[in-house]
């Protein structure tokens, strides 16, 4: 079955490291998207990239850095530059950039130890 | 920027009965507005995709309208049941961009 897949589900960083989340599409979508999820903040956006090689930033794009080298995948890195890195991140893909077929992952839950 | 919001946060009603979620949106440009579903700590299912074009979307105890020249959307639920149990997220996008969403709904009902 086609999906999205996100890993590790569950990820724990000390402080001043930098941490890689994993997100991988068989869908044979064009677009995909992050998003951060705090408490009572809904899904805020990170990064998208609507084709290979080529990616945007988000309202909240700063002490995060993606890349898009194949088209299934679109890791995320989470650097030291970001002060609360603590939060459920979510991958999500679509069919093109008209966001037709949103499809998310299952999430990763990071927490700064 | 367009920003995306929903009214009310949290809402509790006993199975069985209709309800309507709100959500509004400050750029009428948009291109696609969408509501999806989520249970707790899991990720975001796609329920209802409505086109600019068009002014409503339906499956099964469903139905979300679309009034651009409002700025607003809702989501109908009829004949509530333990199971509508969950967070309902809008969102809103333009030509070309990502999705914005607003904060969500959460929705509980009781058997």
């Amino acid at each position: 079955d086609g999906g999205i897949t996100q890993s590790p589900k569950y990820l724990f960083r000390k402080e001043g490291q930098n941490v890689t989340l994993s997100c991988e599409q068989n869908l044979n979508h064009d677009a995909m998207y992050w998003y951060r999820q705090d408490p009572g903040q809904g899904l805020r956006l990170i990064y998208y990239s609507q084709i290979v090689n080529d990616f945007q930033k988000g309202d909240i794009a700063e002490g995060y850095s993606v890349s898009r080298e194949k088209k299934e995948s679109f890791p995320l890195t989470v650097t030291s530059a970001q002060k609360n890195p603590t939060a459920f991140y979510l991958c999500a893909s679509s069919i093109d950039r008209g966001g037709y077929g949103y499809t998310f992952g299952s999430g990763t839950r990071l927490t700064v130890v | 920027k367009q920003e995306v919001t929903q009214i009310p946060a949290a809402l509790s009603v006993p199975e069985g009965e209709n309800l309507v979620l709100n959500c509004s949106f400050t750029d009428s440009a948009i291109y696609n507005l969408q509501w999806f579903r989520q249970d707790p700590g899991k990720g975001l299912t796609s329920l209802l995709l409505i086109q600019s074009s068009q002014r409503e979307q339906t499956s099964g105890r469903l139905n979300a309208s679309l009034d651009k020249s409002s700025g607003r959307s809702t989501l109908y639920i009829a004949a509530s049941q333990p199971g509508d149990s969950a967070t309902y997220l809008c969102a809103a996008n333009q030509a070309g961009t990502a999705l914005i969403f607003g904060k969500g709904t959460t929705l509980s009902v009781s058997s």
